[in-house]
């Protein structure tokens, strides 16, 4: 089982939708949480760090479920410009900075 | 700051050639890390370094790979010698010293292709 699992859809949506997704982490002893956008032949780039309490910015909140071990993204008011891979990352407590990625999700926002 | 640089932005080479894949990080990151992305695979650790030293190279995947980071601001990661199924954009990343909010700042990749 991979360290970090991601649903890699596509996400197809209309502008103005609201949409969420999900990312899985194996270790319960995982530190830190992040999002990344990955635009086509692109590097990733941090979108926002995971806090314990949720956290957002701007259309973008965060959260975090230990108990299931679990992350989120949400974005309300897609916008066209939203159209990206996201990639969740965990850093495991064990393991400082070492950084694991999720495959990615595809996000699609059409017109 | 420039950011995380790496050369080149495209290789195409034949399949049993040396590759040689540049990055120099962040000043006063002290961590550096090469990733590999495929559609298949997604993005893979291939090995990190701190202060200079390897880490962790688990993730590299045989002999033909190696890396080295002779000084804080450069990194080769060589592939020696090149097959087709090495064929992937390798990153370079680095960050600051762990502090429990680490964030990690990527390169622009290196589009390998190995015919």
């Amino acid at each position: 089982r991979k360290e970090v699992e991601q649903d890699p859809g596509p996400f197809n949506v209309p502008e103005g939708a609201t949409v969420a997704f999900n990312c899985t982490y194996s270790n319960s002893a995982s530190q830190s949480f992040f999002w990344y956008r990955q635009d086509c032949r692109k590097e990733p780039k941090l979108l926002m760090s995971v806090y314990s309490s949720g956290n957002e910015d701007g259309r973008f909140t965060a959260q975090l479920n230990r108990a299931s071990q679990y992350i989120s993204l949400l974005i309300r008011d897609s916008k066209l410009s939203d159209s990206a891979t996201y990639l969740c990352a965990v850093i495991f407590s064990y393991n400082f900075n070492k950084f694991y990625f999720g495959s990615g999700t595809k996000l699609n926002v059409k017109p | 700051d420039a950011g995380v640089i790496q050369s080149p932005r495209h290789e195409v080479t034949e399949m049993g050639q040396e590759v040689t894949l540049r990055c120099k990080p962040i000043s006063g990151h002290d961590y550096l890390f090469w990733y590999r992305q495929t559609m298949m695979r997604g993005l893979e650790l291939l090995i990190y370094f701190n202060n200079n030293v390897p880490i962790d190279d688990s993730g590299m995947p045989e002999d033909r790979f190696s890396a080295k980071m002779p000084n804080a601001s450069f990194s080769t990661l060589k592939i020696q010698p090149s097959e087709p199924r090495d064929s992937a954009v390798y990153f370079c990343a680095s960050s600051e010293k762990g502090t429990g909010n680490e964030k990690l700042f990527f390169g622009s990749g290196t589009q390998l292709s190995v015919l």
